[in-house]
């Protein structure tokens, strides 16, 4: 069982390039997120989704996009990279409300901005 | 939004060592879960403990609601506890978790 699965691990880009960050998890679980992890500090929520076909602005969102392909997929788009966006990228997902929403994390994604 | 703050921000032990870290949480929360998150940048889930108490070998945790706040307990120490062990809740409908800063945990030999 895998779980949350991100891809790449490691990526470097100049000023200006675009990439998408991939995340997909295989439990079935309705919401799905993007964080991000600055040093020395905890994660702060860029995006989520709750269900299939809908996303929700988090905490930091400026620069971002994304898009829930799938129950199983939900990707992070830089369009114009920044060194400010320089990060450990984290895609998690849940059970949407209910008993137990227990959050399950995937290894995280290391973006350096040059 | 809701404040996690936890405390003490760093801790170093000797190998063996019993400690105590707290989270307080400034609202009612419907969802608590304790991290660990090892030295290579892993996030391992340790506890999903929205009150009550719960035991898993060396580790414990407390969360008391009603009064805002969670304790992880952690037993006789050993040097591959090392790593910033984080607290995240969630507030009201959803299941969006909000981080405090963490506690980075150093175990010396």
């Amino acid at each position: 069982n895998a779980g949350v699965t991100q891809t790449p691990k490691f990526q470097v880009l100049k000023t200006g390039q675009s990439m998408t960050l991939q995340c997909a998890q295989d439990m079935n679980h309705n919401s799905m997120y993007w964080y991000r992890q600055d040093p020395g500090m905890g994660l702060r929520l860029i995006y989520y989704s709750a269900s299939e076909g809908t996303t929700d602005k988090g905490e930091v969102p400026n620069g971002y996009n994304v898009s829930r392909l799938n129950k199983r997929e939900f990707s992070l788009r830089l369009e114009s990279a920044a060194p400010s966006q320089t990060s450990v990228y984290f895609c998690a997902s849940s059970r949407t409300g209910g008993k137990n929403t227990e959050a399950f994390f995937g290894q995280g994604t290391r973006l350096t901005v040059v | 939004g809701i404040q996690v703050e936890q405390s003490p921000p760093d801790l170093i032990l000797q190998e063996g060592a019993n400690s105590t870290l707290r989270c307080n949480f400034s609202d009612s929360v419907n969802n608590l879960q304790w991290f660990h998150q090892n030295p290579w940048g892993q996030l391992i889930n340790l506890f999903y403990i929205p009150s009550g108490t719960k035991q898993n070998g060396r580790l414990s945790a407390t969360t008391v609601a009603t009064e805002r706040y969670s304790l992880l307990y952690i037993s006789s120490s050993q040097t591959t506890d090392s790593g910033v062990y984080f607290c995240a809740v969630v507030r009201g409908s959803g299941s969006r978790l909000t981080f405090g800063e963490g506690t980075q945990l150093t175990v010396n030999p």
